[in-house]
């Protein structure tokens, strides 16, 4: 079964919207909570990352959003640019283990 | 620059036939990842290997086979097995350790089976 639930699949926005992308999880020994953006025929690159013992990380114009409590995780990009045209994908894993789980991607359109 | 490198890029194939994908890393790490990505399914774990000469199954290791001959090489063999081989898949590796947990990906093969 999938151990990480993305949504939504697909998601278009105009330049300068905010896009928010969201992730659940029902592991509760998840203890690192990444994100990964991929362009087209490349391979995945981490963008941003956090750990349950803070609510919110900011790099950039990226922000992850994390409710224990819900077990959910978002990502917001903040004045999205047409080179923000990606996918995304939300992933976890706990300590000591060899895997991250990943999410089953959300595809972001900017549109200029 | 220190990096993965994938080859081939493109590769196709015939049905019932063996096919090699290359992944080679520059980067010192010892732990080395299979995923394969399919549309709407996002990325699942074929084989990883944490040290030279050890592997382990991942999800969907069914069809595939790996070694681990050298620290800086982790070939994934798709065997005539796999039922549903087409597909694009990315090797990835890592640094050992609690703290380390970046996975640093190379560009991908993508396998069509003709």
């Amino acid at each position: 079964q999938q151990q990480v639930k993305q949504s939504p699949q697909s998601l278009i926005v105009q330049k300068g919207g905010i896009p928010i992308i969201n992730c659940a999880y029902e592991n509760t020994a998840f203890d690192y909570f990444p994100w990964y953006q991929q362009f087209p025929g490349k391979g995945p690159a981490l963008l941003i990352a956090i750990r349950p013992d803070v609510s919110e990380k900011k790099e950039g114009r990226f922000t992850i959003s994390f409710n224990k409590s819900a077990k959910q995780f978002s990502l917001h990009i903040m004045d999205s640019q047409p080179g923000d045209s990606a996918t995304y994908f939300c992933a976890a894993s706990k300590a000591g283990a060899n895997n991250l789980f990943f999410g089953t991607g959300t595809r972001l359109t900017v549109i200029p | 620059d220190g990096g993965i490198t994938q080859s081939p890029k493109y590769l196709f194939r015939k049905e019932g036939q063996n096919v090699t994908l290359s992944c080679e890393q520059n980067l010192n790490h010892d732990a080395m990842y299979w995923y394969r990505q399919d549309p709407g399914q996002g990325l699942r774990l074929i084989y990883y290997s944490q040290i030279v000469n050890d592997f382990q199954k991942g999800d969907i290791a069914e069809g595939y086979s790996v070694s681990r001959e050298k620290k800086e090489s982790f070939p994934l063999t798709v065997t005539s097995a796999q039922k549903n081989p087409t597909a694009f898949y990315l090797c990835a590796s890592t640094l050992s350790g609690q703290g380390n947990r970046e996975l640093f990906f190379g560009e991908g093969s993508r396998l069509t089976v003709l």
